[in-house]
C-alpha cells in the first residue's frame, strides 16, 4: 500500500542551526515527491518537488531535498533556519494507480524555532 | 492574481445542518481538488475536478458529502446533514497542466475551518 512516514511529529531547532525533517514512503511505482509548509492558518505550499533528474532537488526559501531510491527516503533540508521557518512540514507523493490519481500526504512535522 | 479563494474561512454550525463550502480557483487553472484535515487522519483527498468535471470522488467520505463545479470559475463542496465527526479544516487547490497531473503544482486556498457542534 502506498504511504508517507514522517517520523518526527515536532522538530525543535534553534535559529541558524541546520535542519533536516525526514520523510520515508512507500510506493510501488516511480514516486512523484513533494514537500509542503504550512503557516498557522495558512493553506499549503509547495517548497519543492521530485519526479526525475537530479535527486537533489533545491526549493524555495533556501530548502533542499535528496531523493535516495534505496532507502524510500526524500528528507527536507536547509543548513541555517529562520525563526520565519517556523511551520508545519508535509511530505507527499502522487501517483497514478488503478483508482486514478492519488496524493498521499505525511501526517506532517511540526517545527519550532528558539532564538 | 489573488490565488484561491476560499468562504467562509470559518463556520460553525449544529449537527444536522447543511453546511456549504466555496472556492473561487485561480483563473486559468484547469484541476481544482478539494481536500480535508483533520488531526486524527491528516490531510486526505476528496474528490478532484478537471475542466470542471469530477474525475475521482473516491475520496468522499459518506453520501452526505457532495461536491460540483458548474463553472471554471467556482465550486462547492456540500455536507448535509453535518455531523461533529465532520469538524476540520477543508482546503481548496487548483493547478494548471503545464505537463502531468503528477508534476504541476498545486495551489492551496487558506482552508475554511469547519466546526460541527
Amino acid at each position: 500500500a502506498q504511504s508517507v512516514t514522517q517520523p518526527d511529529i515536532h522538530i525543535t531547532v534553534s535559529e541558524g542551526a541546520s535542519l533536516e525533517l525526514r520523510c520515508n514512503y512507500s510506493y510501488g511505482a516511480t514516486p512523484y515527491l513533494f514537500w509542503y509548509v504550512q503557516s498557522p492558518g495558512q493553506g499549503l505550499q509547495l517548497l519543492l518537488k521530485y519526479f526525475s533528474g537530479d535527486t537533489l532537488v533545491q526549493g524555495i526559501k533556501g530548502f533542499e531535498a535528496e531523493f535516495k531510491r534505496s532507502q524510500s527516503s526524500f528528507n527536507l533540508r536547509k543548513p541555517s533556519v529562520h525563526w520565519s521557518d517556523a511551520a508545519e512540514y508535509f511530505c507527499a507523493v502522487a501517483g497514478l494507480n488503478t483508482g486514478g490519481f492519488k496524493t498521499i500526504f505525511g501526517a506532517g512535522t511540526r517545527l519550532f524555532v528558539k532564538a | 492574481d489573488a490565488g484561491v479563494i476560499q468562504s467562509p474561512r470559518h463556520e460553525v454550525t449544529e449537527m444536522g445542518q447543511e453546511v456549504t463550502l466555496r472556492c473561487k480557483p485561480i483563473s486559468g487553472h484547469d484541476y481544482l481538488f478539494w481536500y480535508r484535515q483533520t488531526m486524527m487522519r491528516g490531510l486526505e483527498l476528496l474528490i478532484y475536478f478537471n475542466n470542471n468535471v469530477p474525475i475521482d470522488d473516491s475520496g468522499m467520505p459518506e453520501d452526505r458529502f457532495s461536491a460540483k463545479m458548474p463553472n471554471a470559475s467556482f465550486s462547492t463542496l456540500k455536507i448535509q446533514p453535518s455531523e461533529p465527526r465532520d469538524s476540520a479544516v477543508y482546503f481548496c487547490a487548483s493547478s494548471f497542466r503545464i505537463r502531468t497531473l503528477l508534476t504541476d503544482t498545486q495551489y492551496f486556498g487558506p482552508g475554511t475551518r469547519l466546526t460541527v457542534l
